[in-house]
């Protein structure tokens, strides 16, 4: 079972449209969740993170449930530059904090007109 | 310019050449990273380096080594190259405080490699 996995989509919406992304990770012990937007051919950027109580950035709203190792991205009125693939990312647990991040292989997005 | 620079961009290669991939940063971070990325397969780790005299193997280390030349360079090498390295590097940096709170790593743009 991979460490952290997701839809790989693609998702092709309408502007406007609301979408939703889901992401499982295996670590129970993991503490640190985030996404991360990549662009085409470009390198990935941190969106957000994700914490306990939920998030909302915007457009953008993220939510973690731990019970169910299992997190979401929910973008509302899509734009098209919201286009893009959007990365899972959770801290990898394990002794100590080791700081390393472990990516999801991404879902792709395709807002069109 | 860029905090995370790599070079060179795009590099086409063939197979059995030694190739080295370099990264430099200016965020002052401790830690770096080499990640390989394939479609369908996402990012995975392939050496990291949380200071100058540390070095250790990610998930994917054969057929690649590393040295961490000072705290802001850390280059990759491929000692004799295979087309199944044909993929795109990235670079990243993190301090203690941004990769275990903020998810904060800063990426380089990346290396194309093609290795025919």
């Amino acid at each position: 079972r991979k460490e952290v996995e997701q839809d790989p989509g693609p998702f092709n919406v309408p502007e406007g449209a609301t979408v939703a992304f889901n992401c499982t990770y295996s670590n129970s012990a993991s503490q640190s969740f985030f996404w991360y937007r990549q662009d085409c051919r470009k390198e990935p950027k941190l969106l957000m993170s994700v914490y306990s109580s939920g998030n909302e950035d915007g457009r953008f709203t993220a939510q973690l449930n731990r019970a169910s190792q299992y997190i979401s991205l929910l973008i509302r009125d899509s734009k098209l530059s919201d286009s893009a693939t959007y990365l899972c990312v959770v801290n990898k647990a394990g002794s100590g904090n080791t700081g390393k991040l472990i990516f999801g292989q991404g879902t792709t997005l395709q807002v069109k007109p | 310019d860029a905090d995370v620079t790599q070079t060179p961009r795009n590099r086409i290669t063939k197979t059995g050449k030694r190739i080295m991939l370099e990264c430099s940063q200016t965020k002052g971070h401790d830690r770096m990273y080499w990640y390989r990325q394939d479609p369908g397969l996402g990012l995975r780790l392939i050496y990291y380096s949380f200071d100058v005299k540390d070095i250790n193997k990610g998930e994917i280390s054969d057929g690649y080594s590393v040295s961490r030349q000072a705290q802001a360079k850390f280059s990759l090498s491929l000692e004799s190259a295979i087309p199944n390295q044909t993929a795109l590097y990235f670079c990243a940096t993190s301090d203690w405080e941004s990769a275990s709170g903020t998810g904060g790593y800063t990426f380089g743009s990346g290396t194309r490699l093609t290795v025919v």
